[in-house]
């Protein structure tokens, strides 16, 4: 069964930028999207953007366009994201979740998340 | 791209029956028949309960269900039981390979 195991919990300067890791265990990203997800504390869920490893394409939403960056390494199963220009906003779990290629939105493995603190 | 609207908290006693609606426009929920729900339990990642729309995942209770019509969605916990006592998303497929998530709803068992 396919776990997406996540990089531990960081805590970074405003204006900085941050680089969380997502890596399959037990499994591979073949056929499968995966996106990443953002919950602040106390809030709901926020849809960042996605990658899909086999074709190399990302998609982002317009909110994160030109400060996140989403890439993914099929040889280690592993994908990044990377939120640049930190503000105190950015301080949130931020999860990985496996995406069916066939249904967009259908996430139906997560990743444990990494929590992100931003703070001076 | 506004997240979709939802009840902010509904609540019922155990065995009652509780209706999650979620709103969006023909850009999303209206558009596609791509949306799922997931439940979070607190400090824990959420979890998968409907796809498409209405389907279920293997291992999801029958006592969930969902449906559409027009811009809005709606997932249905029959049955409810303490341990449903969790928020609720719900997410659509908004077209260029994009997503939304809703509002969230808080679901309390009385």
């Amino acid at each position: 069964q396919v776990q997406l195991v996540q990089s531990g919990a960081e805590v970074k300067k405003p204006g900085s930028s941050v680089k969380a890791s997502c890596k399959a265990s037990g499994g591979t990203f073949s056929s499968y999207a995966i996106s990443w997800v953002r919950q602040a504390p106390g809030q709901g869920l926020e849809w960042m953007g996605g990658i899909i490893p086999i074709f190399g394409t990302t998609n982002y939403a317009q909110k994160f366009q030109g400060r996140v960056t989403i890439t993914a390494d099929e040889s280690t199963n592993t994908a990044y994201m990377e939120l640049s220009s930190l503000t105190s906003e950015g301080t949130a779990v931020y999860y990985c979740a496996r995406e069916r290629l066939q249904s967009p939105g259908v996430f139906d493995i997560w990743g444990q998340g990494t929590m992100v603190t931003v703070s001076s | 791209q506004s997240a979709l609207t939802q009840p902010r908290s509904v609540s019922g006693s155990p065995g009652q029956s509780v209706t999650i609606s979620c709103t969006g426009t023909s850009s999303d929920v209206g558009g596609y028949n791509y949306v799922s729900w997931y439940q979070q339990h607190p400090g824990k990642a959420p979890k998968l309960m409907i796809y498409d729309v209405s389907k279920r995942p293997s291992g999801v209770p029958d006592r969930f269900s969902g449906s559409k019509s027009g811009n809005t969605a709606s997932l249905t916990i029959s049955g409810l039981q303490a341990e449903d006592e969790a928020d609720y998303y719900c997410c659509s497929y908004a077209g260029s390979y994009t997503n939304v998530f809703g509002t969230g709803t808080k679901v309390t068992v009385l």
